[in-house]
């Protein structure tokens, strides 16, 4: 089975801090995803990446960035943290070419910005 | 907007009966998939329809599209304590490699 692994379940970062996400699959899909989802509002699109150090921005790109230096990896990176950034952040991927496959989602990071 | 909207928004079923919940969208779409979540987890991928299909099954799942209606539906027959979960569609479309998420239904199986 695709793994796609989240290395936190939660994370308490001040304000101000500079916060890195960190993701890893390992079934050397090309596409990886991130998502935030807050109740109400569902889950957003933030960053995603087709192939290594290519990205694209999301539906809510503001005050995030990414890095995929690795094609099993890709980060994300709130520069400044904010408490508006409080969330559940979750991170997918999917294979490359074909399009009718479905996302594999790792388990989510639960952040809380203070 | 591309996001998909779900109906009902919660369902409360005995054990043993079946669960309909609805998707509308009002843009074109290469596929329609559909995610489940438990409870602070990450989603789990269900079923994919393609547009061109009109009904798919997976074990107790079957999932329906009607693209001129631009709406899916998404059945559980016989469901189990064990289903309860927030379901969501999710809408894939090609041109941006973007699949974008319904609200969600929150499904409530009780024993």
């Amino acid at each position: 089975d695709v793994k796609v692994t989240q290395s936190s379940r939660y994370l308490v970062k001040r304000t101000g801090e500079k916060v890195f996400l960190e993701c890893v699959q390992d079934m050397d899909h090309e596409n990886m995803f991130w998502y935030r989802q807050d109740p109400g509002l569902g889950l957003r699109l933030i960053y995603f990446s087709y192939d290594v150090k290519m990205k694209e921005k999301g539906d809510i790109p503001e005050g995030y960035s990414v890095s995929r230096e690795k094609k099993e990896r890709f980060s994300l990176i709130l520069e400044s943290a904010s408490t508006n950034q409080t969330s559940m952040y979750l991170c997918a991927s999917r294979g490359g070419i074909a399009l009718d496959y479905g996302y594999t989602f790792g388990s989510g990071t639960r952040l809380t910005v203070v | 907007s591309q996001q998909g909207e779900e109906d009902p928004q919660a369902l409360s079923i005995q054990e043993g009966e079946n669960a309909t919940m609805n998707c509308s969208y009002k843009t074109s779409i290469n596929n329609l998939q559909w995610y489940r979540q438990n409870s602070g987890r990450g989603l789990v991928h269900l079923i994919l329809i393609r547009s061109n299909e009109r009904e798919k099954h997976s074990g107790r799942l079957r999932v329906t599209l009607d693209t001129s209606k631009k709406s899916s539906s998404l059945l559980i027959t016989a469901s189990r304590a064990a289903d309860t979960a927030s379901y969501f569609c999710a809408l894939f479309k090609a041109a941006g490699n973007k699949l974008t998420f319904g609200g969600g239904t929150r499904v409530l199986v009780k024993p």
